[in-house]
């Protein structure tokens, strides 16, 4: 089975910190995804990368950098907390040859 | 701009009934149409997904309907149980090279009652 692993299911930062959201997944997939879901929005895409050291800007990229040095492993980044960003982050990856997306359970990050 | 509108937002059901959820696209060049589902606690899984050239496909207790002329397609859930309370979230998107960027609708939350 497709594993994808979020390093924290909840972390609570203050404003203005930096924080780092990790992901890995063991099925060799090319391609990573970071959603962020809020209610009443549903998924949204932050970032995804198609490649180790590619990424490509998601819908909402504001706010938020990415880091994909290894093909199992992608890093979300916020560089400056704002209680905005408040939100679950969920993390996904696909193979090139399909379009399912497997999911991981998701960080809920709060920022105070 | 919301390119997948899905409703209702939330949908209470008895035990053996229908569920059905709705979604409206947009954007003609879509290819592919999957449902998740999520549970509490977990991340969304792929339930079932559909491709324009067919009009329906069932798994199991499971339908999506698709509509290309009026850009809609539907999950209906037969013999609802309360093991499919979940959130429903439907989702498109056209093949880019090799890989697929998912638009989701906004989601609705399945309750069903025994």
């Amino acid at each position: 089975d497709v594993k994808v692993t979020q390093s924290s299911r909840y972390l609570v930062k203050r404003t203005g910190e930096k924080v780092f959201l990790e992901c890995v997944q063991d099925m060799d997939h090319e391609n990573m995804f970071w959603y962020r879901q809020d209610p009443g929005l549903g998924l949204r895409l932050i970032y995804f990368s198609y490649d180790v050291k590619m990424k490509e800007k998601g819908d909402i990229p504001e706010g938020y950098s990415v880091s994909r040095e290894k093909k199992e492993r992608f890093s979300l980044i916020l560089e400056s907390a704002s209680t905005n960003q408040t939100s679950m982050y969920l993390c996904a990856s696909s193979s090139s040859g399909s379009g399912e997306q497997f999911f991981g359970p998701g960080t809920r990050l709060t920022v105070l | 701009q919301q390119q997948v509108k899905q409703s209702p937002q939330s949908l209470i059901v008895q035990k053996g009934g229908i569920s059905i959820i709705n979604c409206a696209y947009e954007n003609t060049a879509f290819d592919y149409f999957p449902w998740y589902q999520q549970f509490p606690g977990k991340g969304p899984a792929l339930l079932i997904a559909i491709r324009p050239d067919v009009s329906e496909k069932k798994e199991g207790r499971f339908t999506i309907s698709f509509n290309k002329s009026a850009k809609q397609f539907s999950l209906h859930i037969m013999d609802s149980q309360p093991g499919d309370s979940a959130t429903y979230f439907c989702a498109a998107s056209k093949r880019s090279g090799g890989y697929n960027k998912l638009i989701f609708g906004a989601g609705t939350r399945l309750a069903v009652h025994p």
